[in-house]
């Protein structure tokens, strides 16, 4: 059972809009910062977004994050078809002392 | 360019000891935590432990505490994970990352496949 929960699977169409939710709780998300990652078929995962909403050089601009309380949100604005792979969600969760994933949100462009 | 190579893929029978490693280069190696994270087949991301390579302070979630070792080897540039007794159950592939503050995972390996099978 994942520390953090997202939906299983989001899709839409080229160019549209999707967002991934991310709810956590007291513990983990509300005192601390959230990551995404992108993990392409086969591949090993790749950070998105940091400390909420900053993205890494190279990261572009249609990727972009934001938390409230104990939920977050990755937003992927122009959807592409390389876009399509699992996006997790990452924190810290003080009474497990330890990191948490989300399970993970398949993206599908339709 | 700081980076993280993994050692190569492993098939080995239930019962077996196993280590697996991860070369750091790019970066002070002793400044940074290394983070190890499983993925089963067809699963998600779980957070297994670190380790602080500065002096080998290492913590385990619950569910890996007991089952797994995390060290490190300084003068190599090398972090490790061990098994003394594998199960089917650890089957999976084993990303090692670095580890910055507020938990942030910037920089991973490619990966390493094990196998645990009679």
């Amino acid at each position: 059972q994942s520390v953090l929960t997202q939906p299983p699977s989001v899709s839409a169409a080229p160019g549209q809009k999707v967002t991934i939710s991310c709810s956590g709780s007291s513990s983990n998300m509300r005192s601390n910062f959230i990551s995404w990652y992108q993990q392409l078929p086969g591949t090993a995962p790749k950070l998105l977004i940091y400390d909420n909403k900053k993205r890494p050089s190279g990261i572009p601009d249609r990727f972009s994050g934001s938390k409230s309380g104990t939920s977050a949100t990755l937003d992927i604005t122009g959807l592409q078809t390389g876009d399509e792979a699992d996006y997790y969600c990452a924190t810290w969760d003080r009474s497990l002392s330890a990191g948490g994933f989300g399970g993970g949100t398949k993206v599908t462009v339709l | 360019e700081v980076q993280l190579v993994q050692s190569g893929a492993e098939v080995k029978k239930p019962g077996e000891s196993l280590k697996i490693s991860c070369l750091a280069s790019g970066y002070n190696f002793t400044n940074y935590w290394i983070a190890w994270v499983r993925q089963m087949p067809g699963k998600g991301l779980e957070w297994m432990g670190f380790i602080y390579p500065g002096d080998s302070d290492s913590r385990y979630s619950p569910s890996f505490q007991g089952q797994v070792t995390i060290s490190v080897d300084n003068s190599i540039s090398t972090a490790y994970l061990q098994w003394s007794s594998l199960k089917a159950s650890d089957t999976a592939i084993y990303y090692c990352a670095r580890l910055l503050p507020d938990w942030v995972l910037p920089n991973w390996g490619q990966g390493t496949l094990v196998i645990v099978s009679s």
